[in-house]
């Protein structure tokens, strides 16, 4: 069974940090997805990273895929309250189901 | 918005009863992915279908089931409900095939309440 972990599970920092969240595995993946979900809402899509070795800028936030396509992190800078939520990665298996493997999560808390 | 909706918002009912939640996804979107989220806690999927059949089963309960229907909405059915099914039911949708196909779009959720 094809694992997706997470870490930190929790992580509570001041405004105007830099951060990093982890997705490891020791499965290859075709894609890897990131997520941001708040309090009682759906998870959103924030990008989607297919090649060894990507790099994805999203504003303040800049996503990675690694060489061997089996982890990825997802690095804030200069975090801001709005960025508070659970941040979730899915890894997508080479196979015809479009079935994601889901990573728990990182409870994210910007203190102002 | 991502386009996919659940109904309904809330739901609260007594234990051993039986719900049906509703998604309809994205127009144009052929799979449906259930998936199950429990107070803090990640993501649990439950079953997959792609246009009208089942695709993929997660740890879904015999209790529980689902179809996907022509028009491409799905329900949802849980029966014998118990305390420990009290959760938020996500609904999500995706593209038929190609790359964008793992991209899933979440519905706002069905908030299930068990007393």
């Amino acid at each position: 069974t094809q694992l997706l972990e997470q870490s930190p599970q929790f992580l509570s920092i001041q405004e105007g940090e830099n951060l990093t969240v982890y997705c490891n595995s020791s499965s290859v993946f075709s894609s890897l997805q990131w997520y941001r979900q708040e309090p009682g809402e759906g998870p959103v899509l924030l990008v989607t990273v297919v090649t060894g070795g990507e790099v994805k800028k999203l504003k303040r936030l800049t996503f990675q895929f690694g060489d061997a396509r089996k982890d990825s992190s997802l690095h804030i800078t200069a975090a801001q309250p709005g960025d508070t939520g659970l941040y979730l990665c899915a890894g997508a298996e080479w196979d015809s189901n479009y079935q994601l493997i889901w990573g728990a999560g990182t409870k994210l808390i910007i203190k102002p | 918005d991502s386009g996919v909706t659940q109904t309904p918002k809330h739901l609260i009912t007594a234990t051993g009863q039986r719900v049906t939640l509703r998604c309809s996804p994205r127009s144009g979107d052929l799979s449906v992915y259930w998936y199950q989220q429990s107070l803090d806690q990640g993501l649990q999927f439950l079953i997959q279908y792609y246009n009208g059949e089942e695709r993929a089963k997660g740890n879904i309960l015999e209790r529980f089931s689902a179809q996907q229907f022509p028009d491409l909405h799905s329900e949802l059915n849980l029966s014998s409900l118990e305390l420990g099914d009290s959760a938020l039911y996500f609904c999500a949708s995706s593209v038929s095939a190609g790359q964008g196909a793992h991209e899933q779009f979440f519905g706002p959720g069905t908030r299930l309440t068990v007393l």
